[in-house]
């Protein structure tokens, strides 16, 4: 499986509906983070998680990571049709820095 | 503070041609990443600038490609000749440091190669 794999590669809900995407890796990390990319877009940082953290929340964002699993989940919850988007989640490999990405999660969100 | 920017934001190219992209970091940031995802793949690293000097350059997929950063300000990168395979968002990011420093992201170039 490729570094920093998305699960699943798409996902359709209901508005209002929580949406949860997960990813894997397999190297040592300094960080974990998840980036959302509109159709068309640039990509946009959502939330950091660093590697002696075990969970995080930014808004209706949860985002968790088990080091000792190499993965991490995007917990979206009352989704709304804005929230329509692909998900990225990028690892940084401990000691090169270099960011490793995953192919992502589309998730798009019917209103 | 004005983000990451890329130009152009879309090209078209045929087989064969040169094209330069280019990105202006973030003010201040002196690490400035490119990354490229090909279509249906995951986004790539290419090469890493810390000011001007290119720190890592592993991902660079051949010698058509060129990346300068001179003055450590913004960056071009230049595909000469360009190739079906290339096409693809280049995307550009700068942080102010490494480590857990975040990157941030630019729109991204859409590179279509005829």
């Amino acid at each position: 499986s490729q570094q920093g794999e998305e699960d699943p590669q798409a996902l359709s809900i209901q508005e209002g509906e929580n949406a949860t995407m997960n990813c894997s890796y397999k190297t040592s990390i300094n960080n974990l983070q998840w980036y959302r990319q509109n159709s068309g877009r640039g990509l946009v940082h959502l939330i950091l998680i660093r590697s002696n953290e075990r969970e995080k929340h930014s808004g209706r964002l949860r985002v968790t990571l088990d080091t000792s699993k190499k993965s991490s989940s995007l917990l979206i919850t009352a989704s709304r049709a804005a929230d329509t988007a692909s998900y990225f989640c990028a690892t940084e490999d401990s000691g090169t820095y270099k960011y490793i990405f995953g192919t992502g999660t589309r998730l798009k969100v019917l209103a | 503070e004005a983000g990451v920017t890329q130009f152009p934001s879309h090209s078209v190219i045929e087989k064969g041609q040169t094209v330069t992209l280019r990105c202006d970091p973030i003010s201040g940031h002196d690490n400035l990443y490119w990354y490229r995802r090909v279509m249906g793949k995951e986004i790539k690293f290419l090469l890493h600038f810390v000011k001007e000097s290119k720190q890592d350059e592993s991902g660079m997929p051949n010698n058509r490609f060129l990346a300068e950063r001179t003055g450590g300000t913004y960056s071009t990168l230049k595909v000469q000749p360009a190739e079906l395979e290339d096409s693809g968002v280049y995307f550009c990011a700068s942080s102010r440091g490494q480590g857990t420093d975040t990157q941030y992201f630019g729109p991204g170039t859409r590179l279509t190669v005829l």
